[in-house]
């Protein structure tokens, strides 16, 4: 079975310009969640999605910072205009509701804003 | 709201050594807790988890941790380290009746294994 795919796994870009993040879940995976990875904060929980629909956004920095599931197969997280202090590691992780809540994360897309 | 400690942010150990990563909690309901690893430019991988069966759960490439509700403490251990092992090793925790699958992380313990 195909993991959760993230896309773009590298992205360089220039302060102000806007990054949009990708991310397929696993199939019949109903939670979609977005982590960001920095050295100094570790792993930080953005928003999370319950059949495509955002349950938790508390974690979003800033109104800079945007996130979509229009269906159970896509999610994207953006970024407009992006800082350089938006740099870091976004990963994205499912989970399925039948299941004991273990997260299955991508491989990360590694962000950095010159 | 549940909380995650990771005593230690670096541990080194000599091959075949014992592995000891200590991971202390705090969640006023019982939790499910869970221990990932991360190797460089990866994703994070379930090594285990503690889903309120057994307080000993046994997880992949050797590696065990105890559930002790007395301590608070769920601390990941491997007898005989080998060199592949080296990586980052974060405890979770989450409270499955409140927030399904919104796992708390800790910080991160970078293991190092010496030839």
């Amino acid at each position: 079975d195909a993991g959760v795919i993230q896309s773009p796994r590298h992205e360089v870009t220039e302060m102000g310009q806007e990054v949009t993040l990708r991310c397929k879940p696993i199939s019949g995976h109903d939670y979609l969640f977005w982590y960001r990875q920095t050295m100094m904060r570790g792993l930080e929980l953005l928003i999370y999605f319950n059949n495509n629909v955002p349950i938790d956004d508390s974690g979003m920095p800033e109104d800079r910072f945007s996130a979509k599931m229009p269906n159970a197969s896509f999610s994207t997280l953006k970024i407009q205009p992006s800082e350089p202090r938006d740099s870091a590691v976004y990963f994205c992780a499912t989970t399925r509701t039948s299941g004991t809540g273990e997260l299955f994360f991508g491989e990360g897309s590694r962000l950095t804003v010159l | 709201a549940q909380s995650v400690t990771q005593l230690g942010s670096h541990v080194s150990v000599s091959e075949g050594a014992l592995v000891l990563l200590r991971c202390n909690y705090s969640s006023s309901v019982p939790p499910y807790l869970f221990w990932y690893v991360q190797y460089p430019n990866q994703g994070l991988q379930l090594l285990l988890k503690y889903t309120s069966a057994a307080t000993l759960v046994k997880g992949i490439n050797g590696f065990e941790a105890e559930f002790k509700k007395s301590e608070t403490s769920f601390h990941l251990t491997k007898p005989s380290a080998h060199m592949s092992d080296a990586a980052e090793y974060f405890c979770a925790v989450s409270v499955y009746t409140t927030s399904y699958g919104k796992l708390t992380f800790g910080q991160g313990t970078i293991l190092t294994v010496h030839p």
